[in-house]
């Protein structure tokens, strides 16, 4: 299995509070992807990294930044939380000559 | 605008017959297409995938079937067993854009039944 931690794997917050969410690998790989998991949609990307201190949005960016000062690391920051960023948030990696990506365990964030 | 689409929500086979989940995309940039299987609390795992030069690609009792003129392909999975209960997503990507972004489905809910 690909080195891949998320933290927190939980966390319950109130409209309006920050929350920043962690992702952590130990593969070296290059690439790294936030994507959130909501029924009826399936898998859908929020930003993602090409280096450190590289990155871009995704299809659903809004109310959403990251930051990657280490290969290792990549964060997920939600400014204000809302209602409707309560989801599941996954991370990815990819890297070398292979275009899979590999997933960490997820974060369930639950916004009140 | 859903680019990639799994029209069955929900999928029950018997145990030992084959599991046949499909996929339909629209955007004809996509050149390599992947199956993930994720089970409940877990992240999705990778599975099998193809490339658009090919039409299928095999690994062990999973297959995965790619008609690129009609922009749909399948998963076979024979014989299905009760570990393969789990959602299944279908993924695509535009190899060319550099960063290997996939665009997901919604997901397939396959159980197996004894």
């Amino acid at each position: 299995d690909a080195g891949i931690t998320q933290s927190p794997r939980h966390k319950v917050t109130e409209t309006g509070t920050p929350v920043t969410l962690r992702c952590h690998q130990t593969e070296n790989h290059r690439y790294m992807y936030w994507y959130r998991q909501d029924p009826g949609h399936g898998l859908r990307l929020i930003h993602y990294s090409y280096g450190v201190k590289d990155t871009d949005k995704g299809e659903v960016s809004d109310g959403y930044s990251v930051s990657r000062s280490k290969t290792e690391d990549f964060l997920l920051t939600l400014e204000s939380a809302t209602s409707s960023q309560t989801s599941v948030y996954f991370c990815a990696i990819s890297g070398g000559s292979s275009y899979e990506q590999y997933f960490g365990p997820g974060t369930r964030l639950t916004v009140t | 605008d859903q680019q990639v689409k799994q029209n069955s929500p929900s999928l029950s086979v018997q145990e030992g017959r084959i599991s046949i989940l499909n996929c339909d995309y629209t955007n004809s940039m996509f050149d390599y297409f992947l199956w993930y299987k994720k089970y409940p609390a877990e992240g999705p795992t990778f599975l099998i995938s193809i490339s658009s030069i090919k039409d299928k690609n095999e690994d062990g009792r999973f297959t995965v079937f790619l008609n690129k003129s009609a922009k749909h392909l399948s998963l076979h999975i024979v014989p299905s067993q009760p570990g393969d209960s789990a959602v299944y997503f279908c993924a695509a990507s535009d190899t060319g854009q550099g960063a290997q972004k996939l665009v997901f489905g919604q997901g397939t809910r396959l159980t197996i039944n004894p």
